[in-house]
């Protein structure tokens, strides 16, 4: 069965504590993304890598890192630099057409993370 | 930059209605328009894609449907039921580029 998995489902925190969230997928995608789903503002970009070894930053990168060291692999890792950590984290992947865009996008379930 | 907007916010009806949800975008040079379905607490469920050169996509009871010149798509759901309850969300794919943009959603509630 094809897809996005994000473990864990919840992780609770410390504050001041850097934490790794998983995201594999065997969908053999290029494209991986990181979003960030806060209540009432709908997805926010964190991260995107379009291919092995290679990420770019999306509109709130800051207290955030990423590697891409395998294609069906994306972890994200919350820093303690993130002011505000609490949230839903949803991982993506997609293929891209080359000339045109980006095809259909596929989520995993995401992992909520509380940080106290 | 393109904006994505989607009225209403929240919508509730009583099951067995029809009913439309609207999606608007500010730049017509779109890849795609994809619907969502995202239940508390879950993931995005793809319900439908609608490539820039089509005019609608159909699955069951779900109808979507674009016109990219005016910026407008809708997603048509027949005869809801109460399992439609969900929040959907409308997410356009820009030519060229390797990001999405995504609106705020609908919250849909069908009462039984």
């Amino acid at each position: 069965d094809g897809g996005i998995t994000q473990s864990p489902k919840y992780l609770f925190r410390k504050e001041g504590q850097n934490v790794t969230l998983s995201c594999e997928q065997n969908l053999n995608h290029d494209a991986m993304y990181w979003y960030r789903q806060d209540p009432g503002q709908g997805l926010r970009l964190i991260y995107y890598s379009q291919i092995v070894n290679d990420f770019q930053k999306g509109d709130i990168a800051e207290g955030y890192s990423v590697s891409r060291e395998k294609k069906e692999s994306f972890p994200l890792t919350v820093t303690s630099a993130q002011k505000n950590p609490t949230a839903f984290y949803l991982c993506a992947s997609s293929i891209y057409s080359g000339t045109g865009g980006l095809y259909e996008q596929y989520f995993g379930p995401g992992t909520r993370l509380t940080v106290t | 930059k393109q904006e994505v907007t989607q009225i209403p916010a929240a919508l509730s009806v009583p099951e067995g209605e029809n009913l439309v949800l609207n999606c608007s975008f500010t730049d017509s040079a779109i890849y795609n328009l994809q619907w969502f379905r995202q239940d508390p607490g879950k993931g995005l469920t793809s319900l439908l894609l609608i490539q820039s050169s089509q005019r609608e996509q159909t699955s069951g009871r779900l109808n979507a449907s674009l016109d990219k010149s005016s910026g407008r798509s809708t997603l048509y759901i027949a005869a809801s039921q109460p399992g439609d309850s969900a929040t959907y969300l409308c997410v356009v794919s820009g030519a060229g580029s390797y990001q999405l943009t995504f609106g705020k959603g609908t919250k849909l509630s069908v009462i039984p």
